[in-house]
């Protein structure tokens, strides 16, 4: 079974600035991986960035990157250069080996650029 | 390549009624998963097919199935409406199925209204 946690119901940012929002996660599988996706209020679950849990380098995907720390299971989000556009909710999800296509989720984190 | 489509966006039915959503995944995609959000569950999962075989149910009761068709198309059926089965319903795909680092790619979502 996997379990997701992300602790920071909402996070507020300036414009142009970078925040990072947490997740920490638990599972038995020996082999998994980490997606944070993005839902804007329109309701489309945007995939953003994903990492593997063996793989040796942090992943970027353009302002995204995953600050992935496996002995202390977390995988957080690092956006830089904050966008109006990047006001949404934010979620960590995970799924192991045994998992199939089955993600599981955290609560979400509502993400609020301020110009 | 066009996205996840899922119809329709939007539904209201009585309580007691049955409603069937449809999406169409990415083409090339075999594997579709649903998963339903609510405010105070989240995001949960439903269940998975592939190949015209479910391969993965998630813990909803028997009112909840769904079925794929060899063009990879994908329907949930809800029998029996509750009012907790007003929700945003969401449609996944995904290029391989299991693959740890394959992403799920969803839709806009059908949003169920119970009343």
């Amino acid at each position: 079974a996997q379990k997701i946690t992300q602790t920071q119901p909402g996070m507020f940012v300036q414009e142009k600035e970078a925040v990072t929002l947490d997740c920490t996660y638990d599972t038995s599988d020996p082999s998994y991986g980490l997606f944070w996706y993005k839902q804007p209020s329109s309701g489309e679950m945007i995939f953003l960035i994903y990492q593997g849990s063996y793989d040796q380098q942090n992943a970027t995907e353009g302002r995204y990157s995953l600050n992935f720390q496996k002995a202390r299971k977390s995988a957080n989000l690092v956006i830089s250069a904050s966008q109006l556009g990047d006001s949404a909710m934010y979620f960590c999800a995970m799924k192991g080996e045994t998992s199939g296509s089955r993600l599981t989720f955290g609560e979400g984190t509502q993400l609020t650029v301020n110009p | 390549k066009a996205g996840v489509t899922q119809t329709p966006r939007y539904l209201i039915k009585t309580r007691g009624q049955q409603v069937t959503l449809s999406c169409s995944p990415i083409s090339g995609h075999r594997s579709v998963s649903w998963y339903q959000q609510t405010p105070g569950q989240g995001l949960q999962f439903l269940f998975e097919y592939f190949s015209e075989t479910q391969r993965n149910k998630g813990n909803f009761p028997g009112r909840f199935s769904g079925r794929q068709f060899s063009n990879s198309r994908s329907e949930m059926n809800v029998s029996t409406l509750e009012l907790g089965d007003s929700a945003l319903y969401l449609c996944a795909s995904s290029e391989l199925a299991g693959r740890r680092g394959s992403p799920l790619h969803f839709g806009n979502g059908t949003r169920l209204t119970v009343t």
